[in-house]
């Protein structure tokens, strides 16, 4: 059981917008600690999509978002395309555990 | 242009101690702000965190796996290893390094990782 809790799945139509909602506690993202977003594609290693709230590397798309409000965090994909489709992971800290904690992930399908 | 490389057993038996190799190229472990992670993913599950080293050669380990790893660097090779004892089925997986950016513990370039199973 992760301590960062996201859907399971979400899934949308091409062109539409989809978020993943990623919830912690105040040992976490409650209490400031940044959040970054993953997409992992199948067979392939994670890749970072948003780190620190919004902000993206270099050649991720701006159809990729990210927010924070109290204890969630939430990545939102606008237009969606078939190349979307991906498990997509939140991360932040938690001082409690003193640990990087994982969220268990959310698999995303295009419809 | 950063890469990183895992290397090691890919199958280990109960008890035993896994040893992977994290090689990489592009930065420097020596640089302040610089670090590296260990992250693993059981067949079919969520990522999980292992452990961190940074450029003054502190340590962070997970708290469910600490007492079982032991992390170390090499500068002048661009190498860190992590040892893991008493190996265990439930540690199968795949084994993935990972560049910490700087000032963040967000984990941008990423091994291509290495697949251990666990079995007698």
């Amino acid at each position: 059981q992760s301590v960062l809790t996201q859907p399971p799945s979400v899934s949308g139509a091409p062109g539409q917008r989809v978020t993943i909602s990623c919830t912690g506690s105040s040992s976490n993202i409650g209490a400031g600690y940044d959040v970054h977003w993953y997409q992992q594609l199948p067979g392939t290693a994670p890749k970072l999509l948003i780190y620190v709230k919004s902000n993206r590397p270099s050649g991720v798309p701006d159809r990729f978002s990210g927010s924070k409000s109290g204890t969630s965090a939430s990545l939102a994909i606008t237009g969606l395309q078939a190349e979307d489709e991906a498990d997509y992971y939140c991360q932040s800290y938690d001082s409690s555990l003193s640990a990087v904690v994982f969220g268990g992930g959310t698999k995303l399908t295009v419809l | 242009q950063i890469t990183l490389k895992e290397s090691g057993p890919t199958l280990v038996k109960p008890t035993q101690t896994l040893t992977l190799t994290c090689t990489f190229s592009g930065f420097s472990l020596s640089t302040s702000g610089v670090g590296v992670g260990w992250i693993r993913q059981p067949p079919g599950k969520a990522l999980e965190w292992l452990a961190l080293i940074y450029w003054d050669d502190d340590k962070r380990y997970s708290p469910s796996l600490k007492s079982r790893l032991t992390f170390t660097k090499d500068t002048s090779k661009n190498q860190v290893v992590l040892t893991m004892t008493n190996m265990d089925p439930v540690d199968t997986g795949t084994y993935y390094c990972a560049h910490r950016r700087g000032a963040t513990d967000a984990f941008d370039y990423w091994g291509q990782g290495t697949l251990v199973t666990v079995s007698s």
